[in-house]
């Protein structure tokens, strides 16, 4: 069935550090993609998604190019700060089915 | 305006009690899912909803878990016989439609069994 695979945390990087969390996903049909993003104390919170092979989602400096050849959904940011501390989900809706699946989520901790 | 609201934010109930979690989705919004978050994991997907119709509950664990959504809008979530293994936060997410795969989540309620 379809699923998502999701890099284990925790991530601690220096502020202004390079982000990268992996996703890679199995999927039937042609799925849409999506990075959800949970603050301290708050909801889930979609970041930027994409939705057909090559597209690149970006938001808040934050990007990720949906790659069908290597069926991956990487995040990445050049420069993280310290508010980007938060829990970082990768997701995946089929388009044969009703269902989103979730990774289990990476937690970054960004330090002064 | 107003986001997805849930209510309770927190129960705490013994094992073998009933229990109710509600979800207020954004107006207008006609798709409705239920998922649950155990500790350290993603949400898990339950049940999902268009307009009043369960149009997928394949996610239910088991008999025990019901969820309704008579008019189209509120949604309840119901739970017998509740089991320690129930204890997770529980998520609502709304969608303006069906096709409009962004969902807008909520921000959950977080059941404890004892």
């Amino acid at each position: 069935g379809d699923s998502v695979t999701q890099m284990e945390g925790p991530v601690t990087l220096s502020e202004e550090a390079f982000l990268t969390i992996n996703c890679t996903y199995t999927a039937t049909g042609y799925p849409s993609l999506f990075w959800y993003v949970q603050y301290p104390g708050e909801g889930l919170q979609l970041l930027l998604k994409a939705t057909k092979a090559d597209d690149k989602g970006s938001n808040k400096g934050f990007e990720a190019t949906y790659r069908k050849e290597t069926t991956s959904f990487h995040l990445e940011k050049g420069s993280v700060q310290v508010s980007d501390s938060a829990v970082y989900f990768c997701a995946l809706h089929s388009n044969t089915g009703n269902q989103f699946y979730f990774g289990t989520g990476t937690s970054l901790t960004v330090i002064p | 305006g107003a986001g997805v609201s849930q209510t309770p934010s927190n129960k705490v109930t013994e094992k073998g009690k009933y229990v109710e979690l509600r979800c207020d989705p954004i107006s207008g919004h006609t798709a409705l899912y239920w998922y649950r978050q155990s500790l350290g994991q993603g949400p898990e997907f339950l049940i999902y909803f268009q307009g009043t119709g369960a149009a997928d509950d394949s996610g239910l664990p088991n008999d025990r878990f019901f969820a309704v959504r008579p008019e189209g809008s509120v949604s309840t979530l119901k739970i017998q016989r509740t089991e320690r293994g129930d204890s997770a936060v529980y998520l609502c997410a709304s969608s303006p439609s069906r096709t409009t795969d962004t969902q807008y989540f909520g921000p959950g309620t977080r059941l404890t069994v004892l």
